[in-house]
């Protein structure tokens, strides 16, 4: 199937800094959706994108919907224990009912 | 409070025996979905239902089946067919309609270990 270019697919950083990830495509998508799972549970929703160019933060994270249509990217500022976990992006691509995920990406911080 | 409960949370089967995942969800979402996760892999579309009595196959559909007769409702049969059923399994509802139709929410996952 349709498949997302996720990177990096995993990371290791000090608490306090900066993470970014993104996710790429040939592809066009209509939304671009990020998503949080720790480990034994289900991913959380964290932020939703519907528009070429949109940026939207929640807290200590933005993302934004590539101007292409065919990337996104997720930032998180200032990182404290608690974001630890895998990322997944989701795209929707144009005229579907399906997601697409990204294969995620796995956060560790050291404190 | 409205979510997405699934159960059980572990489910050890033995190997040649079907089992079925429990979903059910209160927030009056039209679709529905399976997904199976992998160790360190990303999520598969198993099946999903975007009305009552309705449903069609994901990517990976073989030795799975599904029912939808009631709109809150969406279980997941393992079929003996399933050559390698050992995963993570994750149901996701979401709205269908008006901008955040295509927001996916999930349960808490079922584990299912073939012994």
């Amino acid at each position: 199937g349709q498949q997302l270019n996720q990177s990096p697919q995993s990371m290791f950083i000090q608490e306090g800094e900066d993470v970014s990830m993104n996710c790429t495509s040939s592809s066009i998508f209509n939304t671009w959706l990020w998503y949080k799972q720790e480990p034994g549970e289900g991913p959380v929703l964290l932020i939703a994108l519907y528009k070429a160019g949109e940026l939207t933060s929640n807290g200590r994270l933005t993302a934004q919907f590539g101007i292409t249509r065919k990337d996104s990217f997720l930032n998180i500022s200032a990182s404290i224990p608690s974001d630890v976990g895998i990322y997944f992006c989701a795209g929707q691509l144009q005229g579907a009912q399906k997601l697409v995920f990204g294969q995620g990406t796995r956060l560790t911080i050291n404190p | 409070d409205g979510g997405i409960t699934q159960s059980p949370k572990y489910l050890f089967r033995k190997e040649g025996q079907n089992v079925t995942l429990s979903c059910e969800q209160n927030l009056n979402h039209d679709a529905m979905y399976w997904y199976r996760q992998d160790p360190g892999q990303g999520l598969r579309l198993i099946y999903y239902s975007q009305i009552v009595n309705d449903f069609q196959k994901g990517d990976i559909a073989e030795g799975y089946s599904v029912s939808r007769e009631k709109k809150e409702s969406f279980p997941l049969t393992v079929t003996s067919a399933q050559k390698n059923p050992t995963a993570f399994y994750l149901c996701a509802s979401s709205p269908t309609s008006g901008r955040v139709g295509n927001e996916q929410f999930f349960g808490p996952g079922t584990r299912l270990t073939v012994l």
